[in-house]
């Protein structure tokens, strides 16, 4: 069964900073790029950040571009989201999506930027 | 950026009947490499997003035969044949032709 399991989400404080995981299961993980998207509370859904197989290859939205850091280790099966200074617009929950078809997607985990 | 617009933002069916979702692009999504990455996603209530039609009219695994996807360079078509409870909730388009990824608005569906 393709599992995706997402992690490190949390209360912060503006300017803070959290580091999201997602580890993946059921799928050769290796195999498929990776995404972040985000979704506020009662919005629509935003694409994030984009890591290829390899790693080679990384792209941010620019609403994020030079605050948020993706990566993934192919040899744990996870990859991660180094999110920093921290606006109350970063408000949302936090899904990692595999393949560029978006074909699995985990649960999420809820970021809440708030004083 | 692709902005995707669809159409329309909310629809309500009757059960047993079919429904229908547009969604345009700004731009062709067809990719260099001859592939057309627009798909569509169900979003059940308190669910995150499901992939059910990639590459325009490929049904995912596992999604049921009543849904199909068609369309060409930037204009794209859900067709749900006939609406049954479990499909209710919200529908994005979403292109992965062109970076930055975009999604639509989503369009709700719900039973009248």
């Amino acid at each position: 069964e393709v599992q995706l399991v997402e992690s490190g989400g949390g209360l912060v404080q503006p300017g803070g900073s959290l580091r999201l995981s997602c580890a993946a299961s059921g799928f050769t993980f290796s195999s498929y790029t990776m995404n972040w998207v985000r979704q506020a509370p009662g919005k629509g859904l935003e694409w994030v950040s984009y890591i290829s197989t390899s790693s080679s290859t990384i792209y941010y939205a620019d609403s994020v571009k030079g605050r948020f850091t993706i990566s993934r280790d192919n040899a744990k099966n996870s990859l991660y989201l180094q999110v920093n200074s921290l606006r109350a617009e970063d408000t949302a929950v936090y899904y990692c999506a595999a393949g560029v078809n978006k074909d699995y997607w985990g649960q999420g985990t809820l970021v809440t930027v708030s004083s | 950026d692709i902005v995707m617009t669809q159409t329309p933002l909310s629809s309500p069916v009757t059960l047993g009947q079919p429904a229908s979702i547009s969604c345009r692009s700004s731009q062709s999504l067809v990719h260099s490499d001859g592939n057309t990455y627009l798909s569509w996603l169900q979003q059940r209530p308190g669910q995150p997003p499901r992939l059910l039609i990639h590459k325009i009219s490929n049904r995912f695994s596992g999604v049921p035969d009543r849904f199909s996807g068609s369309g060409a360079g930037t204009d794209f078509t859900l067709k749900i044949s006939r609406v049954e409870a479990e499909d209710v909730g919200v529908y994005y388009c979403t292109q992965a032709t062109q970076f930055p990824y975009t999604f639509g608005q989503g369009t709700k569906l719900e039973i009248k």
